[in-house]
């Protein structure tokens, strides 16, 4: 099974509007930690946000927000007021357990974002 | 403060030839990490060091591919023979002590390889 799914390959969005990238997760360690990173065209991997399971709220960024819905193992990535410059790749990950070895990927949103 | 660096950028090779790839972490980070992401996919984890503990290799995909690194400090991925397949973005992360259990990886720009 896929430790990490994210299900839209591809999201438009208008300017100034909030956009919500989708991630589910699969693991069975009550601790794990979860992270979004942007990736631009430039290919470079940029952090962005995380959630530790433990964390009795939700993280925030800035414009960044994690929806974490624990018992529905969702990690949902928030960005309000989209801009220009948010046009990436978006790529949810986790950390299972405390073997910083075990860093899984999803396969990643492209988001575009419109003027 | 500077950045993770990796070397080259770029690397066009000819099948069968060996190629050595480079990675500067951020000073001070223990934990270094290679991936590999094929084109139009996500990240595929190939080894990991932690200090001067022994390096989880078990992502490696064959036994062509292998990494070193001296204590905190530069890391080589070579690889051998290589063949298409092994056309790819290299990343290389590096991740600090923890304060706070993030250990959030940061990321170098890669090294595109094609294998011709």
């Amino acid at each position: 099974a896929q430790k990490i799914t994210q299900t839209q390959p591809g999201m438009f969005v208008q300017e100034k509007e909030a956009v919500t990238l989708d991630c589910t997760y699969d693991t069975s360690d009550p601790s794990y930690g979860l992270f979004w990173y942007k990736q631009p065209s430039s290919g470079e991997m940029i952090f962005l946000i995380y959630q530790g399971s433990y964390d009795q709220q939700n993280a925030t960024e800035g414009r960044y927000s994690l929806n974490f819905q624990k018992a529905r193992k969702s990690a949902n990535l928030v960005i309000s007021a989209s801009q220009l410059g948010d046009s990436a790749m978006y790529f949810c990950a986790m950390r299972e357990g405390y073997n910083f070895n075990k860093f899984y990927f999803g396969s990643g949103t492209k988001l575009n974002v419109k003027p | 403060g500077a950045g993770v660096s990796q070397s080259p950028s770029n690397k066009v090779t000819e099948k069968g030839k060996d190629v050595e790839l480079r990675c500067d972490p951020i000073s001070g980070h223990t934990a270094l990490y290679w991936y590999r992401q094929r084109l139009g996919q996500g990240l595929e984890f190939l080894i990991y060091f932690q200090g001067n503990s022994a390096p989880d290799k078990s992502g490696l995909p064959s036994d062509r591919f292998s990494a070193e690194r001296t204590g905190e400090s530069v890391s080589t991925l070579t690889i051998q023979r290589t063949q298409q397949e092994d056309s790819a973005v290299y990343l290389c992360a590096s991740s600090p002590k923890a304060k706070s259990g993030a250990y959030e990886q940061y990321f170098g720009p890669g090294t595109r390889l094609t294998v011709t």
